[in-house]
């Protein structure tokens, strides 16, 4: 079956702009979670949504946010976006129980100039 | 605060032998632990998990131990192989069911 497919892979911005990314989970997963790594960083996670609802939160900047569609798809937005915020931004789909196996997408790299 | 260390962040290891990763955690809240392996330009893969009544849990070539007392977990592959060259998270998951990984520790197989 298709895996965790995220959408654009590879984006520049410039500083003060927003993003958009996008992320289709497997089928039948409802649990989308998403993830920042940076070097040195590891994964920090920024958010999780399941059935359209956001069910746990990181400790990122309201500048962060996410939603779920009903077809479980997800996107996460970054506004006025900073220099800090160049990094590998990693989508996971699950059934959303709590064993933690993730399906992680490729991902979608972002570098703000 | 990280919650889930690494702190080896490279390992350097000859082919066939064993290769050690550790991690270290703070939450004794933590009840389940996983490792995953990244390669370059993809992403994670989960690789094996324990759950916190467990204190070692084996699949092939990976074991995975967990000390609840000096909140440890490690992750022993056995033999090493050149295609094991990946960086390795450690995660742990709250109460919460929120999923927190470790900083990494990159590893490199050698023949």
């Amino acid at each position: 079956k298709a895996g965790v497919t995220q959408t654009p892979r590879y984006l520049i911005k410039t500083r003060g702009q927003q993003v958009t990314l996008s992320c289709s989970p497997i089928s039948g997963h409802r649990s989308v979670s998403w993830y920042q790594q940076t070097p040195g960083q590891g994964l920090q996670f920024l958010f999780e949504y399941f059935s359209e609802t956001q069910r746990n939160k990181g400790n990122f900047p309201g500048r962060f946010s996410g939603r779920q569609f009903s077809n479980s798809r997800s996107e996460m937005n970054v506004s006025t976006l900073e220099l800090g915020d160049s990094a590998l931004y990693l989508c996971a789909s699950s059934l959303g129980s709590h064993t933690g196996e993730l399906f992680f997408g490729e991902g979608s790299r972002l570098t703000v100039l | 605060d990280q919650q889930v260390k690494q702190n080896s962040p490279s390992l350097s290891v000859q082919e066939g032998r064993i290769s050690i990763l550790n991690c270290d955690y703070t939450n004794s809240m933590f009840d389940y632990f996983l490792w995953y392996k990244k390669y370059p330009a993809e992403g994670p893969t989960f690789l094996i998990s324990i759950s916190s009544i467990k204190d070692k849990n084996e699949d092939g070539r990976f074991t995975v131990f967990l000390n609840k007392s000096a909140k440890h977990l490690s992750l022993h592959i056995v033999p090493s192989q050149p295609g094991d060259s990946a960086v390795y998270f450690c995660a742990a998951i709250t109460n919460t069911d929120k999923l927190i990984f470790g900083t990494g520790t990159r590893l490199q197989v050698f023949p």
